[in-house]
Formats: structure tokens, C-alpha cells, sequence
């Protein structure tokens, strides 16, 4: 099983400042790398596919980048509504795996 | 509007059974793989599986392969999570989403709003 990490566990950032969040596949995934969005109390939501395209709805100081084991999500200057969980999930290999989530918090 | 929508939480003592459901609305259900994923309390996102409505092809993790059964009627556009035997822990709340995928489940672009299912005697 392809096994996900991500770091680091907790990051405290202010508004407006930039968040920079990693993951790490265990083997190569080339580009397959999705992350999400979880908000406290809610269904988590598409940020990122195919490593570095934007899903629908989200703005641009989300990106994604990375390919092979090393990814990054980058959100410039955080906005109040941006503090959440964000996973990583790989679609290269089965299962498909989710990382532990990176909590993002004031 | 593409939505899915999961039936209510649930309340249930060990060994009862049970069967959530999952009903997708605005897109054509039968072309897009639906999926579960586990969220334990507290905890993070599992992967559990998948099924094409049109076939009912289905992948599981391993790690619930055998535990709980997917299936689908797509004749309604919903597909199902069932466990014979619970467990307590077996609480969690459940999410179904739609896979993008086209041949194999790739990512989930919608998801339900979830299902709380705990399980105490």
C-alpha cells in the first residue's frame, strides 16, 4: 500500500500570510495527487487534481505542484475561510491512499 | 447542480445491521464511479472503495474488504455502504463522493454531506 505523509501536522499561519503544505508518497505517483479541503463539520472539497490543476471554485492563491514523491500545496495569502484540514490523496496505485491532513490555524 | 445526498445518522447496538444510502441528482449516474470514505472521530480520511453504477464493478481497500459490502441500484441513482455485523468500531461518519475517474477511481469531485453511524450497546 502506497503510504502518504504529510507535514508538517499543524501550521499556524495569520491571514494574509502564505502556507506552504507538503506531502510525500512513499513510491513515485507521478502526477496522480489530489488534495482536498476539510472545514470542521463538513464533506471535504476538491482543491487540487493532477497534482497542480485547480478544481472548480477554488481561487488562484491555491496551487499545487510536485511530481514523483515530493508535492506541495501553496496558498498565498491566507483568507479567514482557507483555515482548515487539507489531505493528500494518491491515485496512482491500489488502494488509493489518503495522507494524515495538515491543519491549517491561526 | 451535481449533488449528492446520504441518508440521515444512524444509531445502532453491536452485531445489528445496516445500510446507508447515497443518491446522486444533476449528472448521469451511471457514467461516473461513486465512492466511500471512512472518517473515524477525530481522525482522517480513509479510502474504503468504489463502484461503477453501470456494471457494479467494484474495488475495496483491503482493509474493509470483507467487512462491509458496496452496491448500487442505479434504476434510482443510489448507491449503498452495508455492514451484517456491526461493530463499535465501526463508528465513523461516512462520505460518499463521485470519482472522476474514467476507466479506474482516480479523485472524488463532489461529496455527500456524510453519515453518522455509531455503534454502542
Amino acid at each position: 500500500e502506497m503510504v502518504m505523509t504529510q507535514s508538517p501536522a499543524t501550521l499556524s499561519v495569520s491571514p494574509g500570510e502564505r502556507a506552504t503544505l507538503s506531502c510525500r508518497a512513499s513510491q513515485s505517483v507521478y502526477s496522480d495527487l489530489a488534495w482536498y479541503q476539510q472545514r470542521p463539520g463538513q464533506a471535504p472539497r476538491l482543491v487540487v487534481y493532477a497534482a497542480s490543476t485547480r478544481a472548480t471554485g477554488f481561487p488562484a492563491r491555491f496551487s499545487g505542484s510536485g511530481s514523483g514523491t515530493e508535492f506541495t500545496l501553496t496558498i498565498s495569502s491566507l483568507q479567514s475561510e482557507d483555515f482548515a484540514v487539507y489531505y493528500c490523496q494518491q491515485y496512482f496505485s491500489w488502494p488509493r491512499t489518503f495522507g494524515p491532513g495538515t491543519k491549517v490555524e491561526i | 447542480e451535481v449533488q449528492l445526498v446520504q441518508s440521515g445518522a444512524e444509531v445502532k447496538k453491536p452485531g445489528e445491521s445496516l445500510k446507508i444510502s447515497c443518491q446522486g441528482s444533476g449528472f448521469s449516474f451511471s457514467d461516473y464511479w461513486i465512492g466511500w470514505v471512512r472518517q473515524m472521530p477525530g481522525k482522517g480520511l480513509e479510502w474504503m472503495g468504489i463502484i461503477h453504477p453501470f456494471d457494479s464493478t467494484t474495488r475495496y481497500n483491503p482493509s474493509v474488504e470483507g467487512q462491509v459490502t458496496i452496491s448500487v441500484d442505479k434504476s434510482i441513482n443510489t448507491a449503498y455502504l452495508q455492514w451484517r455485523s456491526l461493530k463499535a468500531s465501526d463508528s465513523a461518519v461516512f462520505f460518499c463522493a463521485r470519482d472522476r475517474g474514467s476507466n479506474s477511481g482516480e479523485y472524488f469531485d463532489y461529496w455527500g454531506q456524510g453519515t453518522l453511524v455509531t455503534v454502542s450497546s
